[in-house]
């Protein structure tokens, strides 16, 4: 089964954009995470927030979480069309132990 | 320091016929993840290593999947038959174990089953 949900499914925006991507997920978690894959390669970790944590950084990428809302965005700043890839949010959650649990995923396309 | 590498990359096989993928995971890494993703959708996790000790296979459907790790390095997926069905991207990924840090992810191997 899955924990989270993506929204959009898909985003197609123009090179310098910004791009943001939403995660819905249904129970109390651990920690989120964002992976980046590209067409046909293997997942990239990009950005953790731990549950005690609202928002965090790492170069052009901005994550926020609302654990009251079970929700989560990644917002990427001044896109590129290296960016185009699908991203999915996974959570850590508590009943799990430790299982890592990906949502269906944002198709991004970024043109140039 | 190599990542995590599977094998084989692809994999076409007929129906009812058996298959196997094997993964070598980042060294010193205690946990170890099998995933299985269908095209356009999320990667669904089917069983999660910690050491040799498989703590949650509750995904892997068991008539037909099976999974081992030995000596808690090198872990092999096994379906056997296979079935139509089963055509996917099998990924395997490794953590160190705490359950704060990210998981690196071998490139996958691609299953088509005619």
């Amino acid at each position: 089964s899955q924990q989270g949900e993506e929204d959009p499914q898909a985003l197609s925006i123009q090179e310098g954009e910004n791009a943001t991507m939403n995660c819905s997920y249904k129970t109390s978690i651990n920690n989120l995470q964002w992976y980046r894959q590209n067409s046909g390669r293997g997942l990239v970790h990009l950005i953790l927030i731990r549950s005690n944590e609202r928002e965090k950084h790492s170069g052009r990428l901005r994550v926020t979480l609302d654990t009251s809302k079970k929700s989560s965005s990644l917002l990427i700043t001044a896109s590129r069309a290296a960016d185009t890839a699908s991203y999915f949010c996974a959570t850590v959650y508590g009943g799990s132990q430790g299982n890592l649990i990906f949502g269906k995923g944002t198709k991004l396309s970024v043109k140039p | 320091e190599a990542g995590v590498v599977q094998s084989p990359r692809y994999k076409i096989i007929e129906k009812k016929q058996p298959v196997a993928f094997w993964c070598n995971p980042i060294s010193g890494h205690n946990t170890l993840y099998w995933y299985r993703q269908n095209l356009g959708q999320g990667p669904e996790l089917l069983i999660r290593y910690e050491n040799e000790e498989a703590v949650d296979d509750s995904q892997l459907p068991k008539d037909r999947f099976s999974a081992e790790r030995l000596k808690g390095v090198d872990s092999t997926l096994k379906i056997q038959p296979a079935e139509l069905g089963d055509s996917a991207v099998y990924l395997c990924a490794s953590s160190t174990g705490q359950y704060w840090t990210e998981a690196f992810f071998g490139q996958g191997t691609r299953l088509t089953v005619v």
